[in-house]
């Protein structure tokens, strides 16, 4: 059973970067027609896609978030990961990464996900 | 982006009943979106992709419909577990973007 798990601070200070990785297990990371996403939710904005991610390195961001954003992957330790730079309280939020499936038909969703880490930013 | 309009936002139901909730897309998005379950303190999970096919593990009470910009979900007898959050979520193109929810809560 695939499963998903984001690690990281919980506490981030204003201006500083948030960093979170998400360990990927009972699976590979390299499996094709996979991609890896990061998804937050907050109560005013409900749920916002942050950004994709293919093993190969191949990354899509969320043009809201763009300049601010960077996803990359380790393959070696099954990992991806998370960097958002400047942060202000309106980054809070609780953070998810997920496995976007592509089916045969190319039609894409998100099947697995973590369970979710809040991530504060404050002073 | 392409901005995605749940109704209702919240809905009161009991259990037995058939509740329907709409999504409508700014923009067609062809069959291109997955409808999602969400209570309290977990995360997101997917009954509906492709507008219509049912994700392995999903009751048959749940279904989907829709093309181009009108999607809809059907619970045709709401059980207890069903009560939860509801988000639609287009994967026509980046970036993603999802439905404001549909709180659904019993009467």
């Amino acid at each position: 059973q695939l499963q998903l798990q984001e690690s990281g601070p919980g506490l981030v200070k204003p201006s500083e970067t948030l960093s979170l990785t998400c360990t990927v297990s009972g699976g590979s990371i390299s499996d094709s027609n996979k991609y890896w996403g990061w998804i937050r939710q907050t109560p005013g904005n409900g749920l916002e896609w942050i950004g994709s991610l293919y093993y190969s390195g191949t990354t899509s961001y969320n043009p809201s978030l763009k300049s601010r954003v960077s996803i990359s992957v380790d393959t070696s330790k099954n990992q991806f990961s998370l960097k958002l730079s400047a942060v202000t309280v309106a980054d809070t939020a609780v953070y998810y990464c997920a496995r976007e499936e592509i089916t045969v038909g190319r039609q894409y969703y998100y099947d697995y996900w973590g369970h979710g880490i809040l991530v504060t930013v404050s002073s | 982006a392409i901005r995605m309009t749940q109704s209702p936002s919240s809905l009161s139901a009991s259990t037995g009943d058939r509740v329907t909730i709409t999504c409508r897309a700014s923009q067609n998005i062809s069959t291109y979106l997955a409808w999602y379950q969400q209570k309290p303190g977990k995360a997101p999970k997917v009954l509906i992709y492709a507008a219509s096919t049912l994700q392995s593990g999903v009751p048959s009470r749940f279904s989907g419909s829709g093309s181009g910009t009108d999607f809809t979900l059907t619970i045709s007898r709401l059980q207890s577990e069903d009560f939860a959050s509801y988000y639609c979520h287009q994967c026509y193109n980046f970036p993603y973007t999802f439905g404001q929810g549909t709180k659904l809560e019993i009467k």
